[in-house]
């Protein structure tokens, strides 16, 4: 199957601060992507919807000005933490769907575990 | 509104069958996804169904009625490998909506 590579997997940073984290599709065109957010033992809850070349769809309630999304490529979306707070920490996972596929599945990135201290 | 109900936590034991259930109310219907999520990884993609009926992939069977919008992940032969979360997604008008998982819990 195809494959997303998320970077990094772990990342602590210190309230305040700034963290980004990319979201690269190897063998295929990614057009959209998603980025979620997993709370412990919660489900993956969508924060954004990432368009190559155009702004990114965010749900509601989640700040577009505190997660910057930027889709500049057919293969790399990042997702920017900015001034991040503890209650930010969470696993932060991307996928992309590769829509020449039948099942149009969604492949995932491994994940970036996200600690803000 | 759009809407997936599964189990939140089911315990089964090592050797047994044990099939997880999924209902869903949503506006557009384009497949059914289920996936497995072990603790601190991402899902990985397990089956797909867009008509009715059994999808069989060794130990793994899916089932799909979308008359009564209604589908179960069936796992036999249950090792403790299996203890993970199984999210169920449904594919509506191009958009994933995700159940919130329910996680298994595999015994000796």
């Amino acid at each position: 199957g195809a494959v997303v590579s998320q970077h990094p997997s772990r990342v602590i940073c210190k309230s305040g601060t700034s963290v980004k984290i990319e979201c690269r599709s190897l063998d295929f065109q990614a057009t959209t992507m998603f980025w979620y957010r997993q709370f412990p033992k919660q489900s993956l809850m969508l924060m954004a919807t990432s368009n190559e070349g155009s702004k990114a769809t965010y749900e509601q309630g989640v700040e577009k000005d505190k997660f910057l999304i930027n889709h500049a490529s057919l293969t790399l979306s990042t997702l920017t933490v900015t001034s991040a707070h503890p209650e930010d920490s969470s696993f932060y996972i991307c996928s992309a769907r590769d829509w020449r596929g039948v099942t149009t599945e969604a492949f995932f990135g491994q994940g970036t575990r996200l600690t803000v201290v | 509104g759009q809407n997936i109900d599964q189990p939140t936590e089911m315990t089964a034991t090592e050797g047994a069958i044990v099939q997880i259930n999924c209902t869903y109310q949503t506006s557009g219907f384009n497949g059914l996804f289920w996936y497995q999520q072990h603790a601190g990884e991402a899902p990985t993609f397990l089956s797909y169904n867009v008509l009715d009926g059994l999808e069989e992939k060794g130990r793994f069977s899916s089932f799909l009625s979308r008359s009564k919008g209604y589908s179960y992940l069936l796992l036999k032969e249950l090792q403790m490998k299996d203890s993970a979360s199984y999210l169920c997604a449904v594919n509506s008008n191009y958009q994933l909506i995700w159940g919130a998982g329910t996680k298994l819990i595999i015994k000796p």
